[in-house]
């Protein structure tokens, strides 16, 4: 089947850096997409990766090894307003969206 | 203004009711989606569409109806709600199919089944 696996939580302080994972199992890859979403809200994206290596963007950085079906997203300088959940998702081979449950995000002062 | 709009935000209803989530979108974007979201499980795809007139089924269309008459709108009907379909509902465009192409998503429906 496929699968993808992220943390339930986790805990960071306000300023510092931070890395959520993410390894998935997928029938064919068409890309790997990272979103954000606030509790309550919306999910929004983030970033999307579909070549190995890393995306740069502003404060947030997404890496990718499709050899080893890895994905990282990496939160520098931190702040409140970032605390929130995490979602990954892989395009398969049908273009169909395999969702990670999402890695609950916690800043604290 | 441009956007994905989903009503109404917040729905009570009883077992075995009729309910109808709206979803419209002003972008013309090809591709709609469906999706439930429960704690502890990723986004689940319960249908999407890849034009007016074309739907197929996602991973769980049990219990639920989807029209696509026009392009902007896309209704997801629970036809006969049960307590197993309280979730959020969430609904999506994208312009593609193809690898790089975000979903848009709307700002979703709570729904509580009583």
């Amino acid at each position: 089947g496929q699968n993808i696996d992220q943390p339930t939580e986790m805990t960071a302080t306000e300023g510092a850096i931070v890395q959520i994972n993410c390894t998935y199992q997928t029938s064919g890859f068409n890309g790997l997409f990272w979103y954000q979403q606030h509790a309550g809200e919306a999910p929004t994206f983030l970033s999307y990766n579909v070549l190995d290596g890393l995306e740069e963007k502003g404060r947030f950085s997404s890496f990718l090894s499709r050899s080893k079906g890895y994905s990282y997203l990496l939160l520098k300088e931190l702040q409140m307003k970032d605390s929130a959940s995490y979602l990954c998702a892989v395009k398969d081979s049908n273009y169909q969206l395999i969702w990670g449950a999402g890695t609950k995000l916690i800043i604290k002062p | 203004d441009a956007g994905i709009t989903q009503s109404p935000r917040y729905k009570i209803t009883e077992t075995g009711r009729q309910v109808t989530l709206m979803c419209h979108q002003t972008w013309s974007h090809s591709y709609m989606f469906w999706y439930r979201q429960d704690l502890g499980h990723g986004l689940r795809l319960i249908y999407y569409s890849a034009a007016a007139d074309i739907t197929d089924k996602g991973e769980v269309p049990d219990g639920y109806v989807v029209s696509r008459s026009k392009t902007e709108n896309f209704p997801l009907t629970l036809e006969s709600a049960t307590r197993s379909q309280t979730s959020v509902y969430f609904c999506a465009s994208s312009e593609l199919e193809d690898g790089y192409s975000p979903l848009h998503f709307g700002n979703g429906t709570r729904l509580t089944v009583t």
